[in-house]
């Protein structure tokens, strides 16, 4: 089993809708938890980080941790075309990032 | 610098020639990390240094492989006798604690 497991997509969907992105993992010694946000041939930026359970929210985005069930989400609210691009979860155990294969989303105006 | 700088930022290479890729993290970062993204797919660790502890080399995937970092600063990545399946990008990162900042990265191509 891999330590972090996130559907690829890819995810299509019109401007202003609600999207929702999500990991699971394994290793129960995690305690931060990113999200990542990749544009093509760029590298990745830090979109959110949360630790330990909860929710985190800036502006439109959204992350929810639920350690009980290993399970981590992003919500995007009122999407846009800028938001075209590949969304990766890392959580981490104080060391090194544990990265999901990532999920390409696209927003259509 | 303000934020994680590698260099070359791209690199064409024989087959079995050897490489080295530089990467500069942010000022003050104690942690180092280098990743490798093949075309298509996710990001796979490669090695964390962390302050003066040994480094985490769980994944580098040959000898061929080997990276060090100069204190608290620039860290070199080699690969030695590149394979074609060494073409990639490999990503540096940094950090203090927590998140941490991704540079750019250096495409390997191997031809």
């Amino acid at each position: 089993q891999k330590e972090v497991e996130q559907d690829p997509g890819p995810l299509s969907v019109p401007e202003g809708a609600i999207v929702s992105l999500n990991c699971t993992y394994s290793n129960s010694a995690f305690q931060y938890f990113m999200w990542y946000r990749q544009y093509s041939r760029k590298g990745p930026e830090l979109l959110m980080y949360t630790y330990s359970s909860g929710n985190k929210e800036d502006g439109r985005f959204t992350a929810q941790v639920d350690k009980s069930s290993k399970y981590i989400s992003l919500f995007i609210r009122d999407s846009q075309p800028s938001d075209s691009a590949t969304y990766l979860c890392a959580p981490s155990d104080l060391g090194r990032l544990y990265f999901g294969r990532g999920t390409q989303l696209t927003v259509w105006p | 610098g303000a934020g994680v700088s590698q260099s070359p930022s791209n690199k064409v290479t024989e087959k079995g020639k050897d490489v080295e890729l530089r990467c500069d993290p942010i000022s003050g970062h104690t942690a180092l990390y280098w990743y490798r993204q093949r075309l298509g797919q996710g990001l796979e660790f490669l090695i964390y240094f962390q302050g003066n502890s040994a480094p985490d080399k769980s994944g580098l995937p040959s000898d061929r492989f080997s990276a060090e970092r100069t204190g608290e600063s620039v860290s070199t990545l080699t690969i030695q006798r590149t394979q074609q399946e060494d073409s990639a990008v490999y990503l540096c990162a940094s950090s203090e604690w927590g998140p941490i900042a991704f540079g750019s990265g250096t495409r390997l191509t191997v031809v």
